[in-house]
């Protein structure tokens, strides 16, 4: 299986912050690769797909980049409603992976 | 709109069996492969198991595999997990999702979840 690995695993942010998360996979997935972001109690929400590609309803703020083994996701301003937990996953093969999430949390 | 509910969860017995199911709605379900997706408590995301738009094509993790059958009903829009020889490890939220796209992709949708508690 395709091992993700994100880092870092959590830090924290303020608000207006431009935030970085990255997301290595074990091997090539070429831009078959997304972002997720979930909060407390509610199921996760895709936020990117296709390694840039930004999924209707999202806001501008976000945007990701890279391919093949590196990936990263950015958000250019931190909002208050951005503190969450974010995933990565490449869906290039089955077993679908996950990387092992990154948790924004207030500075 | 897109909407996935699962249900079927519950507290089961470690040996025990469980049939979870994900009533969709919203789309052309018969278009779409769709996967389950679990989530153990205060833990990350685990794919589980996935079945293409006919049915005829699975997947699963390692984890599940011999133990989890998936299998789709698309006349009556509905997933569902057969989970049997449950271990404590399987205790999770367990999502459904939907594929972006038909052939390949990424969880657009996802419905709220159903909670298995595998305990004695």
């Amino acid at each position: 299986a395709i091992r993700m690995t994100q880092s870092p695993s959590s830090f924290s942010a303020s608000t207006g912050d431009r935030v970085t998360i990255t997301c290595r996979a074990s091997q090539d997935v070429s831009s078959y690769f997304a972002w997720y972001q979930q909060k407390p109690g509610k199921a996760p929400k895709l936020l990117i797909y296709a390694a840039s590609s930004l999924q209707s309803g999202v806001p501008s703020r976000f945007s990701g980049s890279g391919s093949g083994t590196n990936f990263t996701l950015t958000i250019s301003c931190l909002q208050s409603e951005d503190f969450a937990t974010y995933y990565c996953q490449q869906y290039y093969t089955y077993p679908r992976t996950f990387g092992q999430g990154t948790k924004v949390e207030i500075k | 709109e897109v909407q996935l509910l699962e249900s079927g969860g519950g507290l089961v017995q470690p040996g025990g069996s469980l049939r979870l199911s994900c009533t969709a709605s919203g789309f052309t379900f018969s278009s779409y492969a769709m996967s389950w997706v679990r989530q153990a408590p205060g833990k990350g995301l685990e794919w589980v198991s996935a079945a293409r738009d006919s049915g005829s094509t699975t997947y699963y993790g390692d984890s599940v595999k011999g133990r989890f059958i998936i299998s789709r009903d698309n006349s009556e829009n509905t997933l569902y997990l057969q989970m049997n020889s449950l271990r404590a490890e399987d205790t999770a939220l367990y999502y459904c999702a939907k594929d972006r796209s038909g052939s390949s992709g990424p969880f657009d949708f996802w419905g709220q979840g159903t909670l298995v508690t595998v305990s004695s």
